[in-house]
């Protein structure tokens, strides 16, 4: 079974700083990982994703993720925070043989003040 | 890119009345369709796979009859939560997969969710 924790509720930082969300996940296989934002009352957008490749992965907005294999993580990073992207953000995860069914993290809700 | 659209955004419904929600996928077709629930502050739920052409395939604690899912056709699925009670209150989120041909940009498409609140 494939399972994905965000071991923080909410990440606070100020505007300009750099921003890192946590994500852990566990699998049998080979994963591939996503992350999600959500904006009040609204569905997912996807900004990045790892499938194979390069550890560090580029997404939308200047987002950025950065695969470790070893500790089973794939943390999400920006280098300056903008009070925009204030939201909730999901990890979720698929084994690459589960077809197109995601799991996703308990979700942490990002604070940038300004 | 591919779009998935939900209709209605908002509903508001009176206790023991049905309510119909309608997932679109825009500009490609889906055999397949995803119905989530999501609780304030929570992550969101798998509730059911909506297959086209034959039954959907629910996940454990989720009732059959209480949230019955029809895939119409490849482009459109609907869940209806019958019987509405105030515990229904949530929001419902549905999506799609990526067609193939864009199957390298992301694995799904979400809908922008449908608020329910049962009074």
């Amino acid at each position: 079974a494939q399972s994905v924790a965000q071991p923080e509720d909410q990440v606070n930082v100020a505007e300009g700083n750099p921003l890192t969300v946590k994500c852990t996940y566990s699998v049998s296989g080979n994963p591939y990982l996503f992350w999600y934002v959500q904006y009040p009352n609204r569905g997912l957008q996807f900004l990045l994703k790892y499938i194979t490749g390069d550890n560090l992965v580029k997404g939308s907005y200047g987002f950025e993720a950065e695969f470790n294999k070893s500790q089973t993580s794939f943390h999400l990073k920006k280098p300056s925070a903008l009070v925009s992207d204030s939201a909730l953000y999901f990890c979720a995860v698929r084994e690459n043989n589960a077809g197109n069914m995601l799991t996703f993290g308990g979700g942490t809700r990002l604070m940038v003040k300004p | 890119g591919a779009v998935v659209s939900q209709h209605p955004s908002w509903v508001i419904c009176k206790s023991g009345t049905s309510v119909k929600i309608e997932c679109r996928s825009l500009d490609f077709q889906a055999t397949t369709m995803f119905w989530y629930r999501q609780f304030p502050k929570q992550s969101l739920m798998l509730m059911a796979t909506s297959n086209e052409g034959s039954k959907a395939t629910y996940e454990q604690g989720v009732e059959k009859d209480k949230f019955l899912i029809n895939h119409a056709s490849l482009t459109l699925s609907t869940l209806t939560v019958t019987s509405a009670h105030p515990e229904d209150s949530s929001f419902y989120i549905c999506s799609a997969p990526s067609p193939l041909v864009l199957a390298v940009q992301e694995t799904q498409y979400f809908g922008p969710g449908t608020r329910l609140l049962v009074l």
